[in-house]
């Protein structure tokens, strides 16, 4: 079965904290990782993505971390701020384009 | 833009009754997708779509069904309903092809009573 594997569930930072989210997968034939944010009565919105050929991705404050070997990425988000507060979900897809989504982390930046 | 548009945004059915999901996007893409949200948990696809004529079953396909006759629209059919289907609903849209970006619509609340 395809799996995503996201945690923490939930995190509290205060404003310019760095929180740290981090999911891992099973499938090898993955090839696309996105983070999606959502916002309360949203749909979720494309944040940042990475293929697995690079390490690292920065866009503004954003970061993703991808570990190819160990099957893992992290999203970290720099001098995070009270309107990133939000649901962030990792995702996998494969050639197809069919996402598999992680759990979600519920993040709360303390002013 | 109006993008990926769904509709209605918040309903109520009773158990054993149908209704259909709306959606519609105006990017002219080939790509629809459905999907179910519960409570802390993440999304789960349900049907998708890769051009108008189209469809397949995703993770969680029971008790719904699809339908593509254009490639504006891909509603959703729930037969009969039960208060597993209770969820939040979104449609998403995304251009052919691998590592393209999927835009959300901003969902249907569902409950079953």
């Amino acid at each position: 079965q395809q799996q995503v594997k996201q945690s923490p569930q939930s995190l509290i930072v205060q404003k310019g904290g760095i929180p740290i989210i981090n999911c891992a997968y099973e499938n090898t034939a993955f090839d696309y990782f996105p983070w999606y944010q959502q916002f309360p009565g949203k749909g979720p919105a494309l944040l940042i993505a990475i293929r697995p050929d690079v390490s690292e991705k920065k866009e503004g404050r954003f970061t993703i971390s991808f570990n190819k070997s160990a099957k893992q990425f992290s999203l970290h988000i720099m001098d995070s701020q009270p309107g990133d507060s939000a649901t962030y979900f990792c995702a996998a897809a494969n050639a197809g384009n069919m996402l598999t989504f992680g759990g979600g982390t519920r993040l709360m930046v303390k002013p | 833009n109006a993008g990926v548009t769904q509709t209605p945004k918040f309903r109520i059915l009773k158990i054993g009754q149908s209704m259909t999901l709306q959606c519609t996007q105006d990017m002219n893409h080939n790509y629809m997708y459905w999907y179910r949200q519960d409570p802390g948990m993440g999304l789960k696809l349900i049907y998708y779509s890769v051009g108008a004529g189209i469809t397949d079953k995703g993770e969680v396909p029971n008790g719904y069904n699809v339908s593509r006759s254009t490639t504006e629209d891909f509603p959703l059919r729930l037969e009969l309903a039960a208060p597993s289907q209770t969820s939040v609903y979104f449609c998403a849209s995304s251009l052919q092809g691998s590592n393209q970006p999927q835009h959300f619509g901003d969902g249907t609340r569902l409950s079953i009573l």
